[in-house]
């Protein structure tokens, strides 16, 4: 079974900060998915990496697989960023299951 | 941009009824799922869905759950005797690519309440 952990759970930053959230799993995966919940409830997904290195717009998302870790980073953080970030992780023996972690709740102030 | 579209968004209902989610996902996508998040908690997976039939389950998905795509489009998620704990969120999503490696597009989500 594939433990997932976030870090930090919550995380308040003033607008412009750079912003790093973790992500580390025990077993070995097939890929990670890195999603963004809305406060209303939905989900977006952001990236899907299963190597190297991915950006899109201010976001960036790391994985380093030997490590077993992951980092979503944001660069000039915005109100509008606020949301849950989610890390799941998909197993390496080809099955659907995605197992989640709890999701970093972050705050970006004005 | 397509989407994957849920209806409804919010169901109440009594404890015992069944109750039916619905699910549109993408046109050209292969591979459906369902998530579920009870409120505070993380999301967890149901079910994965290929080629008219499951091709995985959680051990949550015990024999109250059912699942069908029964025209080509839409994708349902049966509750058949709903209880207080099945009070949730439910997410479909839906992917054109297996085993977890491709994007996953997600709907908005029914939020199911259960009395």
């Amino acid at each position: 079974k594939n433990e997932v952990e976030q870090s930090p759970q919550n995380l308040t930053a003033q607008e412009g900060e750079f912003i790093t959230i973790n992500c580390s799993y025990s077993v070995g995966i097939s890929a990670l998915h890195w999603l963004q919940q809305h406060p209303g409830g939905g989900i977006v997904s952001l990236f899907m990496l299963s190597s190297g290195k991915k950006k899109h717009g201010r976001l960036i998302a790391t994985i380093n697989i030997q490590e077993k870790h992951s980092s979503l980073h944001i660069t000039a953080s915005h109100p509008r960023d606020s949301a849950v970030y989610i890390c799941a992780v998909g197993s390496n023996f080809g099955n659907e299951k995605l197992t989640f972690g709890t999701g970093t709740r972050l705050t970006i102030i004005p | 941009e397509p989407e994957v579209t849920q209806t409804p968004s919010h169901q109440v209902t009594q404890m015992g009824q069944e109750v039916i989610l619905r699910c549109v996902p993408i046109s050209n996508h292969l591979y459906f799922y369902w998530y579920r998040q009870i409120l505070g908690q993380k999301v967890e997976f149901l079910v994965s869905f290929y080629n008219n039939e499951i091709s995985e389950k959680s051990e949550i998905f015990d024999d109250q759950f059912s699942v069908e795509r029964p025209d080509g489009s839409n994708f349902t998620l049966k509750i058949r005797s709903t209880k207080l704990e099945d009070s949730a969120m439910y997410f479909c999503a839906s992917t054109p690519l297996a085993g977890n490696t491709g994007e996953l597009f997600f709907g908005e989500g029914s939020r199911l309440t259960v009395l």
